[in-house]
C-alpha cells in the first residue's frame, strides 16, 4: 500500500539533545513537507522540498534542519537551538505542479516531548 | 501576515442534521482551498478541495467557495457520530505553490 511512514511515533528528549525524525514515502511524490502542530493550533510549515537535493524554509524553520538526498526520504532534525520543541510533527507529500500541489497526504505523525 | 480564520467551536449538531463549517482567509490572491479532517490524536486527512467559485459536492460533503467574500465553507449532510473530529481549512496562495496555510480548526461533535 502506498503511503507515508514516520518514525518514531513517540520520542522523549532531554534538553540540549538533537533528534532526527524519519519520513519515508512510496507515493512517488516529488514534494515533501514538515509541519508542526501545537495543541489548539493549526499546522505551521517548517520546511518543504520540491525536488531531490533542494529544500526551502517555511514559516518556522529556526532550530530545525532537513535533507533530501532521495525522493522517498525527507528527515527532520530538531536541534538544541529549537526553544520549544515539544509538539506533534507531521510529514506530508504531494504531487508538484498544478492544483494538486496543495493536496497533501500526511504520515501518522511523531510526538516529541522534551523532558 | 497571511491568515486563515476558523471558529474553534465546538460545534455540536444532532445526528442526521447538517453541520456547517466556515472559514475566511486574508489573501485575496489565494487560488486553492482545502478541507482536512483530523480525528483526535491522528494526522489530517484531505476530504475536499475546491478551486473555483461555487459549490462542489462529494457524497455527504459540499464545499462552497466565494472568492469575492474570501469565504470557504464545508457542509456535512446527514451528520454521523463518526464525523466528530476537528476540521481544518487550508489555503494555498498560488496554484502549484508549495506553501499551504492552515486554520486552527473547528471541532465538531455529532450527538447520537
Amino acid at each position: 500500500d502506498g503511503g507515508i511512514t514516520q518514525s518514531p511515533k513517540y520520542l522523549f528528549r532531554k534538553e540540549g539533545q538533537n533528534v532526527t525524525l524519519s519520513c519515508e514515502q512510496n507515493l512517488n511524490h516529488d514534494a515533501m513537507y514538515w509541519y508542526r502542530q501545537d495543541p489548539g493550533q493549526g499546522l505551521r510549515l517548517i520546511y518543504y522540498s520540491q525536488i531531490v537535493n533542494d529544500f526551502q524554509k517555511g514559516d518556522i524553520a529556526e532550530g530545525y534542519s532537513v535533507s533530501r538526498e532521495k525522493k522517498e526520504s525527507f528527515p527532520l532534525t530538531v536541534t538544541s537551538a529549537q526553544k520549544n520543541p515539544t509538539a506533534f510533527y507531521l510529514c506530508a507529500s504531494s504531487r508538484a505542479g498544478g492544483m494538486n500541489t496543495g493536496e497533501l497526504f500526511f504520515g501518522e505523525g511523531s510526538r516529541l516531548t522534551v523532558l | 501576515q497571511k491568515e486563515v480564520e476558523q471558529n474553534s467551536g465546538p460545534l455540536s449538531v444532532p445526528e442526521g442534521a447538517i453541520a456547517s463549517l466556515n472559514c475566511t482567509y486574508s489573501d485575496r490572491g489565494s487560488q486553492s482551498f482545502f478541507w482536512y479532517r483530523q480525528y483526535s490524536g491522528k494526522s489530517p486527512e484531505l476530504i475536499m478541495s475546491i478551486y473555483s467559485n461555487g459549490d462542489k459536492e462529494d457524497g455527504r460533503f459540499t464545499a462552497q467557495l466565494n472568492k469575492a467574500s474570501q469565504y470557504v465553507s464545508l457542509l456535512i449532510r446527514d451528520s454521523q457520530p463518526s464525523d466528530s473530529a476537528t476540521y481544518l481549512c487550508a489555503v494555498n496562495l498560488d496554484t502549484g505553490g508549495f506553501k499551504t496555510i492552515f486554520g486552527a480548526g473547528t471541532r465538531l461533535f455529532v450527538k447520537a
